[in-house]
C-alpha cells in the first residue's frame, strides 16, 4: 500500500529556534500534500496544502512566514516552523494520496510531535 | 461538505462486532462517506469508503442506509488493537483536479475502547 514517511518523529527545541519537518510519498508521486497539526485531545486541523512548484496555500488563522512550506519534488514537502514558541508545541501530520482520480483517500504519515521549550 | 454527528465514545469486547454509527442527514448526491481511523500519537489511516452500497475490504465493513442519511462502520471481530478514535467524514465525489480535493475536515470522531 501507499506510504508516507514523516521525519523527524519527535523533536524538542528551544524557544526561537526553527525546525524542519520532512514528509515523504516512499512509493509514489505526489503533486500535492498536506499539512495538519493537532493539539492535546484535539481533531486534526488543516493548515496549508502543500503544492509541488508552486506555492502553499493557507488555511485562515495559519501564518505563511511563520509555517514555511516547500515542496520541491513529486515525494517531498517540508514544513519548516519558524523561531518556534511554546505555542507551537503540538503534534504535526503530513498526508498524500497516490491517485489522482481518489484523492480523498490520504495516507497520513506517523506523525512530528514537536515541543518548544 | 455536510456535516457529520458520532457518538463521542463507545465500549466492545475483545472478540465482538464493533458497531461505530455516523449521522449525515445533510449529504448530497454526489458525497462520499469516508471512515479513518487515528490511533494514540499516529496520523490517521484510511478504512473504507462507500457512495450508496455496502461495502466490505480487508479492515471493516460500511452499512449505508437507504437514504443515505446516516451509516455504520462495522469491525466485525475486534481487537485490542483497534482501540482508537474513529471519524466519519463526508466529502465530494471522487474526481481528479480542483485544488479542495484530498482536504479532509475532521469532527471530534468516535473513542472506540475495546477491552478484553
Amino acid at each position: 500500500g501507499a506510504v508516507v514517511s514523516q521525519h523527524p518523529s519527535r523533536v524538542i527545541c528551544k524557544s526561537g529556534t526553527s525546525v524542519k519537518i520532512e514528509c515523504r510519498s516512499l512509493d509514489f508521486q505526489a503533486t500535492t500534500m498536506f499539512w495538519y497539526r493537532q493539539f492535546p485531545k484535539k481533531s486534526l486541523m488543516l493548515m496549508a496544502t502543500s503544492n509541488e512548484g508552486s506555492k502553499a496555500t493557507y488555511e485562515q488563522g495559519v501564518e505563511k512566514d511563520k509555517f514555511l512550506i516547500n515542496h520541491a519534488s513529486l515525494t517531498l514537502s517540508t514544513l519548516t516552523v519558524t523561531s518556534a514558541h511554546p505555542e507551537d508545541s503540538s503534534f504535526y501530520i503530513c498526508s498524500a494520496s497516490p491517485s489522482v482520480l481518489a484523492k480523498n483517500i490520504q495516507y497520513f504519515g506517523a506523525g512530528t510531535r514537536l515541543s518548544v521549550l | 461538505d455536510a456535516k457529520t454527528t458520532q457518538p463521542p465514545s463507545m465500549d466492545c469486547a475483545e472478540g465482538r462486532a464493533a458497531n461505530l454509527p455516523c449521522n449525515h442527514s445533510t449529504i448530497s448526491g454526489n458525497e462520499y462517506v469516508y471512515w479513518y481511523r487515528q490511533i494514540h500519537s499516529q496520523g490517521p489511516q484510511y478504512i473504507i469508503h462507500g457512495l450508496k452500497n455496502n461495502e466490505t475490504n480487508e479492515m471493516a465493513s460500511l452499512i449505508i442506509t437507504e437514504d443515505r442519511k446516516s451509516s455504520t462502520l462495522i469491525l466485525p471481530h475486534a481487537t485490542l488493537r483497534d482501540t482508537a478514535v474513529y471519524y466519519c467524514i463526508v466529502r465530494v465525489a471522487l474526481q481528479a483536479g480542483g485544488t479542495s480535493y484530498g482536504k479532509l475536515t475532521f469532527g471530534q470522531g468516535t473513542i472506540l475502547t475495546v477491552h478484553p
